[in-house]
């Protein structure tokens, strides 16, 4: 199994200000045949399902702000909030999908400092 | 718009068979390319996919898993379900059932999510 490794466990952050936290995977998921990262992030809110943010590592779903950016490849990314807002208090989580079973990472928590 | 809606009990006993079902409003599965799944995730903790099925029936478990898991789809209501058998307290989580893309790999709508409890 790919092992997905999230940090900081938590951190916190004023709003108006940039959030970085990071993903490392135990092995790439980058297919070198599509040039594609199959690494995906979710956004999960207290009491609420997780939201698929990101797909490929750094393409924004359908309808998700443009703070949200995704960036990294092979076996390490990040997920950058530009300019936290209070509605981004949230776990964030990293998943693979290059191969099966499909894999999170342990979560990021963000708060509000 | 799609709506994905988790049923079944909330308290399963050790040893005994959790059965959830998951009912698709606003969407077929039948006849569409994306895949139908479950993903858990005990209280507190990260999450775990348990395994997805296609309309068709062809289903893709998570091998730690496997064994215990049999999923099963029903067109004719709409919906998809997740038995797991020989349940223990390490499957007390919250059960989601989502959506996967048409390469049955990126969940990308989910259930609200159910809490079962294995307890005697």
């Amino acid at each position: 199994d790919i092992v997905m490794t999230q940090s900081p466990d938590s951190l916190a952050v004023s709003l108006g200000e940039r959030a970085t936290f990071n993903c490392k995977s135990s092995q790439t998921v980058l297919y070198t045949s599509n040039n594609k990262n199959y690494l995906a992030w979710y956004q999960q809110k207290p009491g609420q399902p997780p939201k698929l943010l990101i797909y490929w590592a750094s393409t924004r779903e359908s309808g998700v702000p443009d703070r949200f950016s995704g960036s990294g490849s092979g076996t390490d990314f990040t997920l950058t909030i530009s300019s936290l807002q209070a509605e981004d208090v949230a776990v964030y989580y990293c998943q693979q999908y290059y191969s099966s079973p499909l894999t999170f990472g342990g979560g990021t928590k963000v708060e509000i400092k | 718009h799609l709506q994905l809606q988790e049923s079944g009990p909330g308290l399963v006993k050790p040893s005994e068979t959790l059965s959830l079902t998951c009912a698709v409003s606003g969407g077929s599965i039948s006849g569409s390319n994306y895949y139908w799944g479950w993903i858990r995730q005990p209280p507190g903790k990260g999450l775990e996919w348990i395994g997805n099925i296609y309309y068709s029936g062809s289903t893709y478990y998570n091998p730690s898993l496997k064994s215990r898991v049999t999923m099963s789809v029903d067109t004719s209501k709409n919906q998809f379900s997740l038995k797991l058998s020989s349940v223990t307290a390490a499957d007390t989580a919250v059960y989601f059932c989502a959506r996967l893309d048409s390469t049955g790999r990126i969940p990308d709508y989910w259930g609200q999510g159910t809490l079962v409890t294995v307890s005697s």
